[in-house]
């Protein structure tokens, strides 16, 4: 069973517009949720950490994601795209056990 | 400096080969782990160390071996190479014992091609 599921393998937005990038996982006790990006021919950076705090979390770059148990989500939004935005992002679930699981991706064109 | 180096970046090689992948991390973390990367840029964990400890091994070929001589190495050898070993190769560490709320540290990845 896929813990972790990103709606969406390929997500174009313009210049300056809102970027959303979905993300759902399943899991029967909380988990930790990460959100992770990749730039080309690089390796992954951390985003931002959901760890049972605040819902709402702000990471690197301007880029936040809302924790909503009812819908089992961990979305990654941001207000106004920028063309350094363009690479490609991974929602990640840690659960118990050591099991950790990454989302198959989803790649962010950003149009000028 | 460089939090997590591997080396070699590009590994070109022949089926049937042996080749090992070296990973070093100087930030003082306790867990090590390696990633595979597929053509389609799905990432899955292949093994975790603490410690030395081997934590996590998924379900990987035997022909995959990690070593890891200190708590900051973490080789990958891998015995009989296949086409289908053709991917990026990550390395990662994180502080403390387990993936947990962790945040890893990934190195640039190493990407071998099984001719």
């Amino acid at each position: 069973a896929q813990s972790v599921t990103q709606l969406g393998s390929h997500v174009s937005v313009s210049e300056g517009a809102l970027v959303l990038l979905r993300c759902n996982y399943s899991s029967s006790v909380p988990p930790y949720l990460f959100w992770y990006v990749q730039y080309p021919n690089q390796g992954l950076q951390l985003l931002l950490k959901y760890t049972s705090a605040a819902t709402l979390v702000k990471g690197i770059n301007g880029f936040e994601a809302e924790f909503k148990k009812s819908e089992t989500s961990f979305h990654l939004t941001k207000p106004s795209a920028h063309m350094s935005d363009a690479a490609e992002y991974f929602c990640a679930v840690s659960l118990t056990g050591n099991q950790f699981y990454f989302g198959t991706g989803t790649s962010l064109t950003v149009i000028p | 400096d460089t939090a997590v180096s591997q080396t070699p970046k590009y590994l070109v090689t022949q089926m049937g080969n042996d080749k090992s992948i070296k990973c070093e991390q100087n930030l003082g973390h306790d867990t090590m782990y390696w990633y595979k990367q597929d053509s389609k840029k799905f990432l899955k964990i292949m093994f975790s160390y603490n410690n030395k400890e081997l934590i996590i091994n998924e379900t990987v070929p035997n022909r995959f071996s990690p070593k890891s001589p200190d708590k900051a190495h973490l080789n990958l050898h891998i015995n009989s190479l296949e086409l289908g070993d053709s991917a990026v190769y990550f390395c990662a560490s994180s502080q403390g014992e387990h993936l947990s709320y962790n945040e890893q540290f990934f190195g640039p990845g190493t990407r071998l091609t099984v001719l």
